[in-house]
């Protein structure tokens, strides 16, 4: 079965503080995401990932930046966590292209990291 | 842009009925996917169903079932034969020639007995 993990559950931040969020995948997948999750308004994409140290801005990176040095984490980090940024986040990846178009792919998701900043 | 609109919030349903969820959506792409995702309480965002724009054919999956209306993009979600595990926030998506999907509000979805 295919597994994506998230580092935390739960965290909670304060203002101002760095904060890392972590995801690993176990199936070798090529590309990576991450959303925000808030109710009201469904999942928004803030960055993605097809390979290796490539990234692209997604609907809403501002104030989010990430990082993929391999091919199975892909991080995303707050730089300066505000209280807007309190929401579920979630990583997914998906498989690589098999003959139909790789938007066709199923994309995994991990358990969610609820975070909150205070 | 693309865009997915999930016009109802809520829906309850009794267990053994059949409940329909709505969805429209918006792509200037000639070629796309549409697809229903699940994500049941303080659980993992698993698939549900998925369909191909191309394929006039409506896609199934056991109880799972679509009306893909392409002209009028609609891709409405049957369940038949509700199950109490069918309780879960039920989100429309769709993905264009990018691998990105963009995701409609979500609609909760309570199976009652």
């Amino acid at each position: 079965d295919v597994k994506v993990t998230q580092s935390s559950r739960y965290l909670v931040k304060r203002t101002g503080e760095k904060v890392f969020l972590e995801c690993v995948q176990d199936m070798d997948h090529e590309n990576m995401f991450w959303y925000r999750q808030d109710p009201g308004l469904g999942l928004r994409l803030i960055y993605f990932s097809y390979d290796v140290k490539m990234k692209e801005k997604g609907d809403i990176p501002e104030g989010y930046s990430v990082s993929r040095e391999k091919k199975e984490r892909f991080s995303l980090i707050l730089e300066s966590a505000s209280t807007n940024q309190t929401s579920m986040y979630l990583c997914a990846s998906t498989p690589p292209t098999s003959g139909l178009s790789s938007s066709y792919n199923e994309q995994f998701f991990g358990p969610g990291t609820r975070l909150t900043v205070l | 842009a693309q865009t997915v609109t999930q016009s109802q919030p809520e829906m309850s349903v009794q267990e053994a009925e059949t409940v329909t969820l709505s969805c429209t959506y918006d792509t200037s792409e000639n070629n796309y996917y549409l697809f229903w995702y699940k994500q049941p309480p303080s659980r993992q965002m698993i698939l549900v169903i998925r369909q191909e724009a191309y394929k006039q054919q409506n896609a199934t999956e056991n109880r799972f079932s679509v009306n893909f209306q392409k002209a009028a993009k609609s891709f409405s979600l049957k369940i038949s034969d509700s199950q109490l595990g069918d309780t879960a926030m039920y989100f429309c998506a769709l993905t264009g020639t990018a691998s990105k999907l963009t995701f409609g509000t979500g609609t909760r979805l309570q199976v009652t007995l």
